[in-house]
């Protein structure tokens, strides 16, 4: 596709279950960044890759959350013993190295 | 830290005007700086990119400006349409001596509606 892709458009789980939520970078793009998105507000930078690498983690909010990206093109945020407050528009955006970034439509998490 | 303020949060405005878009930001040792347009429950739409060697960026309606020294960008969104209502937000790279960081500070996005 031309475009960044995430997969499931929604999801809805319990709180206390583990999620995995997918994202389909741009082909060629060398970068990939994960950002969360609270009802109005702006994106928060949650990890960059760069290839197959997390080089820089800082905005993972605690160890229940966790990134991959293994072949350095798909990538996979994963949640565990999700809370409440995790609630939120996950974003996933990819760039050439340092390039402008291009967004996905999002992952809707809600967690009751 | 870098702070990104946008100010108003929302602004009504009657169809054919044009109008200007804040976006003020407190460290301006930045690498770039984008608009971005979102639609209710879409994702983000880069609008406009702006190096810090530049001073402005031309898209069709579009304009947008950048002072880096003294923290500001404006979008100038000429003979604005209904179809330009949506959230607009800006987001700044940090620069750095050894290169750009890598993340994205948003501000918070102006809500702008255009009555026909």
């Amino acid at each position: 596709g031309a475009g960044v892709s995430q997969t499931p458009s929604n999801k809805v789980t319990e709180k206390g279950k583990y999620v995995e939520l997918r994202c389909d970078p741009i082909s060629g793009h060398t970068a990939l960044y994960w950002y969360r998105q609270s009802l109005g507000q702006g994106p928060e930078f949650l990890i960059y890759f760069q290839g197959t690498g997390a080089a820089d983690d800082s905005g993972l909010p605690n160890d229940r959350f966790f990134a991959v990206r293994p072949e350095g093109s798909v990538s996979t945020l994963k949640i565990q013993r999700t809370e409440r407050g995790d609630s939120a528009v996950y974003l996933c955006a990819s760039s050439l190295t340092l390039g402008e970034q291009f967004f996905g439509p999002g992952t809707r998490l809600t967690v009751l | 830290k870098q702070e990104v303020t946008q100010i108003p949060a929302a602004l009504s405005v009657p169809e054919g005007e044009n109008l200007v878009l804040n976006c003020s930001f407190t460290d301006s040792a930045i690498y770039n700086l984008q608009w971005f347009r979102q639609d209710p429950g879409k994702g983000l739409t880069s609008l406009l990119l702006i190096q810090s060697s530049q001073r402005e960026q031309t898209s069709g309606r579009l304009n947008a400006s950048l002072d880096k020294s003294s923290g500001r960008s404006t979008l100038y969104i000429a003979a604005s349409q209904p179809g330009d209502s949506a959230t607009y937000l800006c987001a700044v790279r940090q620069g750095s001596l050894t290169g750009a960081n890598s993340k994205l500070t948003f501000g918070k996005g102006i809500t702008l509606s255009v009555r026909p």
